[in-house]
C-alpha cells in the first residue's frame, strides 16, 4: 500500500494563478481532509469529506474548493492564488467506522505564491 | 467546539533525560485524543491515541501519555530521549465528523 500520496511536492505560483493539489489514498478510507500548516499555528482544517460525493468546509475554506468523485481521490483547488496561501498543505485519510480513528497523512505539498 | 492548547512552543532537553510535553484540551463531545510527531520536511506520524479504557496510553518509540479528565490534560512523556527524537510534536482532539483540531505544536530539541 502506498498510503496517502500527494502531488506535487513543491510548487511556485504567481498571484492570481490557479492550480490543483492532488491527493490519493489506496486504503479505502471514507474520511479525507485537507490541512494547511503555518509556523506557530499548527494545522488548520481547510475542507473535509466523509465519503464520495460529500464535502464540507473546515476552519479556513476561503479561496479553496474540493470535490470527492471517488473514494480514492480528494483534490484541492486554489481558484486564484494569493500570497496568504503560501503554506505547506497536507492531505489525510481515516476510517473511523472500522476503528481507524486518527488520520494517515501524506508527505505534504509546499506551496509558495509570489 | 473542540480546542487544544500546547503550553510550550519549544522544549530543549539533553539526551537520555526525561521529557514531558504538555497538552490541555476542551471538548463538547466524547474525548478522543492523539499525539502526532513530525520530523523535518515530513508529514505527520501517529505516536499514540486515547479512545477509551486505560488512562495510560503507550505509543511508538517509547512514548506514553496519560489522559487526565479532571485536569483536561493529555501530556506526552518519555523517560529517556534520544537525539533522533528531535522533531515537532502535535496534540489533537477529535470532533464531530472525525475532524481533528490540532494544537500549535511543541518543538522538541534534544541536545548532546
Amino acid at each position: 500500500n502506498a498510503g496517502v500520496t500527494q502531488t506535487p511536492k513543491f510548487q511556485v505560483l504567481k498571484t492570481g494563478q490557479s492550480m490543483t493539489l492532488q491527493c490519493a489514498q489506496d486504503m479505502n478510507h471514507e474520511y479525507m481532509s485537507w490541512y494547511r500548516q503555518d509556523p506557530g499555528m499548527g494545522l488548520r482544517l481547510i475542507h473535509y469529506s466523509v465519503g464520495a460525493g460529500i464535502t464540507d468546509q473546515g476552519e479556513v475554506p476561503n479561496g479553496y474548493n474540493v470535490s470527492r468523485s471517488t473514494t480514492e481521490d480528494f483534490p484541492l483547488r486554489l481558484l486564484s492564488a494569493a500570497p496568504s496561501q503560501t503554506s505547506v498543505y497536507f492531505c489525510a485519510s481515516s476510517n473511523p467506522e472500522r476503528g481507524g480513528y486518527g488520520y494517515t497523512f501524506g508527505s505534504g505539498t509546499r506551496l509558495t505564491v509570489v | 467546539a473542540q480546542s487544544v492548547t500546547q503550553l510550550d512552543s519549544q522544549v530543549p532537553v539533553f539526551e537520555e533525560a526525561p521529557v514531558e510535553l504538555r497538552c490541555n484540551y476542551s471538548s463538547s463531545v466524547s474525548v478522543y485524543l492523539f499525539w502526532y510527531v513530525q520530523y523535518p520536511n515530513q508529514g505527520l506520524q501517529l505516536l499514540l491515541k486515547y479512545l477509551s479504557g486505560s488512562t495510560l496510553v503507550k505509543g511508538i518509540n517509547g512514548f506514553e501519555a496519560e489522559f487526565n479528565k479532571s485536569q483536561t490534560s493529555f501530556h506526552l512523556r518519555k523517560p529517556s530521549v534520544h537525539i533522533s527524537d528531535t522533531a515537532e510534536y502535535f496534540c489533537a482532539v477529535k470532533g464531530g465528523g472525525n475532524k481533528l483540531t490540532f494544537g500549535t505544536g511543541t518543538q522538541l530539541k534534544v541536545e548532546l
